[in-house]
């Protein structure tokens, strides 16, 4: 079965600019989570999907979002870019909300902010 | 607000030096702690899955412990291929099912 697959795999980007990020989750889940990975402040949760509805949001501002397809595909999207988005983002899926379901993460896409 | 803290930050082994890891948490209620492995440039491979205290699970080298407040991951004759970040969440049932808090992680590095 294949994994979680995202694209593109790296991107460069300028400050104010945006960018979209896509996730495919492994065949079968249904739950997309999305977290972004820096060195200082490490994993941190962005916000999670479920039947194309945000069921659980972290703490970023609104200049991030996203959305789940009908076949649970997701996107991200970051608008107005900012130095310190630059970081590595990655989407993991799982089978069902609810419940200690283990995650499965993709190799990321490394964004960076110039 | 939850937290994981992992130790040692950093930890360099030589080839059959076993050693542990450790992931201190504070969660509302622990709904479960999971271990991964990071590679550099790649996303987090799942390893454990640990629900209640005193669970225990065990993987080729590797054997993950849970009590109330904190894990062990202990690795036994480590090779140089088992380095890598080695990482430490935690599901709270009060944060939403999917939300992981994960530690800062521990380097894992194994000389041969």
């Amino acid at each position: 079965k294949a994994g979680v697959t995202q694209t593109p795999r790296y991107l460069i980007k300028t400050r104010g600019q945006q960018v979209t990020l896509s996730c495919s989750p492994i065949s079968g889940h249904r739950s997309v989570s999305w977290y972004q990975q820096t060195p200082g402040q490490g994993l941190q949760f962005l916000f999670e999907y479920f039947s194309e509805t945000q069921r659980n949001k972290g703490n970023f501002p609104g200049r991030f979002s996203g959305r789940q397809f009908s076949n649970s595909r997701s996107e991200m999207n970051v608008s107005t870019l900012e130095l310190g988005d630059s970081a590595l983002y990655l989407c993991a899926s799982s089978l069902e909300p609810g419940g200690a379901d283990t995650q499965y993460f993709g190799p990321g896409t490394r964004l960076t902010v110039l | 607000e939850d937290q994981v803290t992992q130790s040692p930050e950093a930890l360099r082994l030589q080839e059959g030096e076993s050693s542990s890891l450790n992931c201190s948490y504070t969660v509302s209620g622990l709904r479960g702690l999971f271990w991964y492995r990071q590679d550099p440039g790649k996303g987090p491979e799942f390893l454990f899955t640990l629900y209640s205290a005193g669970e225990e699970k065990e993987k080729e080298r590797l054997k993950a412990t849970l009590t109330k407040k904190e894990s062990f991951l202990h690795i036994t004759a480590p090779k140089p291929e088992d380095s890598a970040t080695y990482l430490c969440a935690v599901q709270d049932h009060f944060q939403g099912a999917q939300k992981l808090v994960f530690g800062q992680g521990t380097r894992l590095t194994i000389n041969p």
